[in-house]
């Protein structure tokens, strides 16, 4: 049971570059997640998908775009890199019972990308 | 608007001693608090979580909650800080229009 794992672990890309982070997990869970996480702005919800099949909108989307594969795979795709993209990115998921957020989130160890 | 404060960005004690690690929320219904924490070069870990009934939650490594509605804070303490308890502390909120909000964080050091 590897838990949520995500790769790659570290990228550089040059600006206008594109570029898939993979997300997975093992746990059967219905609602994954992927965030940003920058100095002094916390964690911020880019986007989310509450179930197999759909997609939401978190705080900050712009730049971004995802894809729930199936229940286990959800990828975030960054069509054309930006400076303003460099962060640490992770993914994260739960079972999601009933209202979602209120159960437990299992993050990975993210994936620290920089866009020069 | 629905936020959630941590007032603290860097909290500092010393081995042994209690800790707490503030929070604040502003938010319509019924508040579902959570806390997290992250080591270094990790991912974030749960630590506990307020839903409904006890207010005062224990979660893991030793960590309690008081969720207080009149003060609308949810603390988080420890009566006995490790240095291994250093990392750094998310508080949040699981708001009604399926959003999850988070604090900003509050960085933890526990002085040997």
């Amino acid at each position: 049971n590897a838990g949520v794992t995500q790769t790659p672990k570290f990228q550089v890309l040059k600006t206008g570059q594109s570029m898939t982070l993979q997300c997975a997990q093992d746990m059967n869970h219905n609602s994954m997640y992927w965030y940003r996480q920058d100095p002094g702005m916390g964690l911020r919800l880019i986007y989310y998908s509450a179930s197999e099949g759909t997609t939401d909108k978190g705080e900050v989307p712009n730049g971004y775009n995802v894809s729930r594969l199936n229940k286990r795979e959800f990828s975030l795709r960054l069509e054309s890199a930006a400076p303003s993209q460099t962060s640490v990115y992770f993914c994260a998921s739960t079972v999601n019972r009933g209202r979602l957020g209120t159960d437990t989130q299992y993050f990975g160890p993210g994936t620290r990308l920089t866009v020069l | 608007a629905q936020s959630v404060a941590q007032p603290e960005d860097q909290v500092n004690v010393a081995e042994g001693n209690p800790l707490t690690v503030k929070c604040t929320y502003s938010v319509s219904g019924n508040p579902y608090l959570f806390w997290y924490v992250q080591y270094p070069n990790r991912g974030l870990q749960f630590l506990l979580k307020y839903i409904t009934g006890d207010n005062l939650v224990k979660g893991s490594y030793g960590f309690e909650a008081e969720f207080n509605k009149s003060q609308t804070s949810f603390h988080l303490k420890k009566p006995s800080a490790l240095v291994s308890d250093s990392a750094l502390y998310f508080c949040g909120y699981a708001g009604n229009n399926r959003k999850l909000i988070w604090g900003l964080g509050t960085s933890l050091a526990v002085n040997p």
